[in-house]
C-alpha cells in the first residue's frame, strides 16, 4: 500500500525559502501513471493546489504561486520535493503531498501533512 | 481564475440523506471529485470521475453531476460523517478545490 509522508521545517522565517520533501514508500515516483503533487491548506480555510511533478521531471504549478515554487523530484530516492521562496505569514498552512492518477485528475493517496509556520 | 461554488455548511439528521452541491462554469465538460476531511486530517477520496466510489468507501456516498453541477449525497447519514467536504476539478491543466462545506450530524 502506497505511503507518503511530509517532512521539513515546520518554522521558516520571513522573505526564507521553505523547503518540504515527501518519501514515497509502497510506491515509485517513477511510475508513468502518476503525477506528485502539493496542495496547502491556511489554518483553519479551504485546500490550494500547489502543483505537481511527473517523473520525467515536468511540472505544472498554479499559477497564483508560479513564480515562487519550484517542485523536483530525486528518484533515486523516490522523493519528491517543494521550495517555495520569499515566504510571508500568509504561506503559513499545512502542506499536504498527494499522489494524483494521471488524465483522471483525482488524487488516492494523501501523506499526514506537515504545518509550516512563517514568523520571525 | 476557475472556481467551484459550494454551500459553506450542510445540517442534517442521523439517517437522513444530505446533498452537498459544487458548482463552476462548464463543469459538465470536467471530471470531478470529492474528498473528506475530519479535524486534524488528512482528505480521503470519497467520490472520483463524478460517481465513482473508492474501494472501502461506504455505498452511503454516491456522487451524480446534472449539467454544471455536481452533487455528493450521503444517504443515511451517521454520526462519523461529520467532516468538511471538498469537491475538485482542473482547469487550463492546473486543479482547482471547492470552497468546502461543513456537514454537521445534529
Amino acid at each position: 500500500q502506497v505511503q507518503l509522508q511530509e517532512s521539513g521545517p515546520g518554522l521558516v522565517k520571513p522573505s526564507e525559502t521553505l523547503s518540504l520533501t515527501c518519501t514515497v514508500s509502497g510506491g515509485s515516483v517513477s511510475s508513468g501513471s502518476f503525477y506528485w503533487s502539493w496542495i496547502r491548506q491556511p489554518p483553519g480555510k479551504g485546500l490550494e493546489w500547489i502543483g505537481y511533478i511527473y517523473y520525467s521531471g515536468s511540472t505544472n504549478y498554479n499559477p497564483s504561486l508560479k513564480s515562487r515554487v519550484t517542485i523536483s523530484v530525486d528518484r533515486s530516492k523516490n522523493q519528491f520535493s517543494l521550495k517555495l521562496t520569499s515566504v510571508t505569514a500568509a504561506d503559513t498552512a499545512v502542506y499536504f503531498c498527494a499522489r494524483e492518477w494521471v488524465n483522471y485528475y483525482y488524487m488516492d493517496v494523501w501523506g499526514k501533512g506537515t504545518t509550516v509556520t512563517v514568523s520571525s | 481564475s476557475y472556481e467551484l461554488t459550494q454551500p459553506p455548511s450542510v445540517s442534517v439528521s442521523p439517517g437522513q440523506t444530505a446533498s452537498i452541491t459544487c458548482s463552476g462554469d462548464k463543469l459538465g465538460d470536467k471530471y470531478a471529485c470529492w474528498y473528506q476531511q475530519k479535524p486534524g486530517q488528512s482528505p480521503v477520496l470519497v467520490i472520483y470521475q463524478d460517481i465513482r466510489r473508492p474501494s472501502g468507501i461506504p455505498e452511503r456516498f454516491s456522487g451524480s453531476k446534472s449539467g454544471n453541477t455536481a452533487t455528493l449525497t450521503i444517504s443515511g447519514t451517521q454520526a462519523m460523517d461529520e467532516a468538511d467536504y471538498y469537491c475538485q476539478a482542473w482547469d487550463s491543466s492546473t486543479r482547482v478545490f471547492g470552497t468546502g462545506t461543513k456537514v454537521t450530524v445534529l
